[in-house]
């Protein structure tokens, strides 16, 4: 079992719909969740973290989080063509020096 | 906001010769900073994480004696692949926390590697 498990993909989603993305993790003393956007070529950006249990919301991109059952999913609202990317999902455990742990991602497309 | 800059974007090099990649934190001091390869369509896979004034410590499997990992300054650490081979041709990114370290990374630009 992977240490951070993502949906394989890919996921189409139509502009202007809803993009749900998610990610499991299986060590239980992570603490702090991330998620970073990898467009085509680029270098992961990121775009939204996560500590506490339950929504953060930042414009478009709601992240959330639930601890007991080890999951954090990202949200993207009214999508559009630029959001086209692959979304990496990273936790950090605090005793593992700084280290984040990442999934293999999800790549999204985003139809016109 | 943070930023980490890391040159060169490309390269291409010649199979047996050695290559430095530079990654720079502007405007803050990264104490430590991470080397990430990643293949075509796969994820990253961290290589080594550098310390300022101490030796990197390498992952599972990633030579040591190929990938040197410098890390002299607070802004400065360097990665070069040695004698390079094709095998080696890959997308390099290094990253580095602003601030505490549960903050997330800022990855530099990446530099794509292609060995002929």
């Amino acid at each position: 079992q992977k240490e951070v498990e993502q949906n394989s993909g890919p996921l189409s989603v139509p502009e202007g719909a809803i993009a749900s993305l998610n990610c499991t993790y299986s060590d239980r003393g992570s603490q702090s969740f991330f998620w970073y956007r990898q467009y085509s070529g680029k270098s992961p950006e990121l775009i939204m973290s996560i500590y506490s249990n339950g929504d953060k919301e930042d414009g478009r991109f709601t992240a959330q989080l639930n601890k007991a059952s080890q999951y954090v999913s990202l949200l993207i609202r009214d999508s559009q063509p630029s959001d086209s990317a692959t979304y990496l999902c990273a936790v950090n455990n605090p005793t593992n020096a700084g280290k984040s742990t990442f999934g293999d991602g999800t790549t999204l497309t985003v139809k016109p | 906001g943070a930023v980490v800059s890391q040159h060169p974007s490309r390269v291409i090099c010649k199979s047996g010769t050695s290559v430095k990649i530079e990654c720079r934190s502007l405007d803050f001091q990264a104490t430590t900073m991470f080397w990430y390869r990643q293949f075509p369509k796969q994820s990253l896979m961290l290589m080594a994480t550098s310390n300022e004034g101490s030796k990197a410590t390498y992952e599972q499997g990633v030579e040591k004696d190929k990938f040197l990992i410098n890390h002299a300054s607070l802004t400065l650490s360097t990665l070069t692949v040695t004698s390079a081979h094709p095998e080696d041709s890959s997308f390099y990114i290094c990253s580095a926390f602003f601030g505490h370290r549960d903050y997330g990374y800022t990855f530099g630009s990446g530099t794509r590697l292609t060995v002929v």
